[in-house]
């Protein structure tokens, strides 16, 4: 499976929205909605923010939504806080027991 | 406290081969699927290997005949035997679970153990 493709980079002012989209194929992104985010931070572990396309997991700010359409799934934080700075990892099942990451987004907060 | 802690890693030629531990604490170990997830410096993440509860195996092609992923539930200890070991196999190598069933997520990860492969 080749990976999924997210933008390098994106920027926001603290209290502004951002979207981080997630491409991926037909076979993947496309087929199932189980596409999570993961949130790592410099030096640590990643941190899991938003599965099966949309669920927040317990302890999770409500900034933080997931959706989809067609191949392509998103990650969208509101109310920007320079807490988010970080970089962001989509997931996707791809069939047969697989999974495929995306490349990874770094979030800048101006 | 729920966590996943791993050891094993090191510095290890290429051919060569190691061991990875990740001892699991705070949850039924056994109720849960089990997965090894690495990332080169600077570089994203790659799912390495997944064991379900029943012991199954799954691996992607790039690692698939050279990794082997297996789980000891009496105790809470996951593993990853690798062997045929290659420069491209540098990075850091997290324990993470999942639930049981389809690949959906992985909701707990351990902090990682460094594997180089270097002459």
């Amino acid at each position: 499976q080749s990976a999924l493709t997210q933008p390098a980079s994106v920027s926001g002012s603290p209290g502004q929205s951002i979207t981080i989209s997630c491409t991926g194929t037909s076979s993947d992104v496309g087929s199932y909605n189980l596409v999570s985010w993961y949130q790592q931070h410099p030096g640590k572990a990643p941190k899991l923010m938003i599965y099966e396309g949309s669920k927040r997991p317990s302890g999770v700010s409500n900034r933080f939504s997931g959706s989809k359409s067609g191949n392509t799934a998103s990650l969208t934080i509101s109310g920007l806080q320079a807490e988010d700075e970080a970089d962001y990892y989509c997931c996707s099942y791809a069939g047969s027991s697989a999974v495929v990451f995306g490349g990874g987004t770094k979030l800048t907060v101006l | 406290e729920v966590q996943l802690v791993e050891s094993g890693g090191g510095l290890v030629q290429p051919g060569g081969s190691l061991r990875l531990s990740c001892a699991a604490s705070g949850f039924t170990f056994s109720s849960y699927d089990m997965h090894w997830v690495r990332q080169a410096t600077g570089k994203g993440l790659e799912w390495v290997s997944a064991i379900g509860t029943a012991g199954d195996t799954y691996y992607p092609g790039s690692v698939k005949g050279r990794f082997t992923i297996s789980r000891e539930n009496a105790k809470n200890s996951l593993y990853l035997q690798m062997n045929s070991l290659r420069a491209g196999d540098t990075a850091v190598y997290y324990c993470a679970r999942g639930p049981h069933g389809v690949v959906t997520y992985f909701d707990l990860w351990g902090r990682g153990t460094l594997v180089t492969v270097s002459s």
